[in-house]
């Protein structure tokens, strides 16, 4: 059962432009997000990440936005460059659980056209 | 600072072996956690040691399993292996619950 989903494998973004990725979840528990950026052959690496408490986050060009009722969230990057074609992840957790137990969706496969 | 290693980078061996993956985290790091990536289905937590204990344990049978050592290096153990295990995987450190996780860049383990 897949409780965090990314309904768009892929998205194609002039640069300059912004690039807004999404990422749905079904556990209302979920109380701590996180966007993780994937070049290949690479591990993850964390972008930015929210809790439950905030609706917005932002670091530099990312920004992470939460709405809680709709248990969604979205990744904003602008403006878009080249350099931040890769895979992203959403992930989410909660408090409750005993230890760091994370959810990851499928991924986007993001594109900036030069 | 040196980051998450994990060795080897690749790896391949046959049906019903045996294989071991090692993970180094991120030193003052005390949180290990493993993932499998497959193709279609983003990563798949397998479980998370802290402090040389188990706390979480994903939906993986019993021919998974892990452990961790004093030094909060972890290894992570496949038996008798099947073709469906060929995947990446990851592994990721951190301080401590609710922080970001720190990945290594993976093992790719191939069975023929």
């Amino acid at each position: 059962d897949q409780q965090v989903k990314q309904n768009s494998p892929s998205l194609s973004v002039q640069e300059g432009r912004i690039s807004i990725l999404n990422c749905d979840y079904t556990n209302s528990m979920f109380d701590y997000f996180l966007w993780y950026k994937k070049y290949p052959a690479e591990g993850p690496t964390f972008l930015i990440s929210i809790s439950s408490i905030k609706d917005k986050n932002e670091d530099g060009r990312f920004t992470v936005f939460l709405n809680k009722s709709a248990k969604h969230l979205s990744l904003h990057i602008v403006p878009s460059q080249p350099g931040d074609s890769a895979v992203y992840f959403c992930a989410a957790s909660h408090f409750a659980n005993t230890g760091n137990q994370f959810y990851f969706g499928t991924g986007t496969s993001l594109t900036v056209i030069p | 600072k040196a980051g998450v290693t994990q060795t080897p980078r690749y790896l391949i061996k046959t049906r019903g072996q045996q294989v071991t993956l090692s993970c180094s985290p991120i030193s003052g790091h005390r949180s290990v956690s493993w993932y499998q990536q497959t193709p279609g289905q983003g990563l798949q937590f397998l479980f998370e040691y802290f402090s040389e204990t188990q706390r979480n344990k994903g939906n993986f049978p019993g021919r998974f399993s892990g452990r961790q050592f004093s030094n909060s290096r972890s290894e992570m153990n496949v038996s008798t292996l099947e073709l469906g295990d060929s995947a990446l995987y990851l592994c990721a450190s951190s301080t401590g619950t609710d922080q970001p996780q720190h990945f290594g860049d993976g093992t790719r383990l191939s069975i023929l």
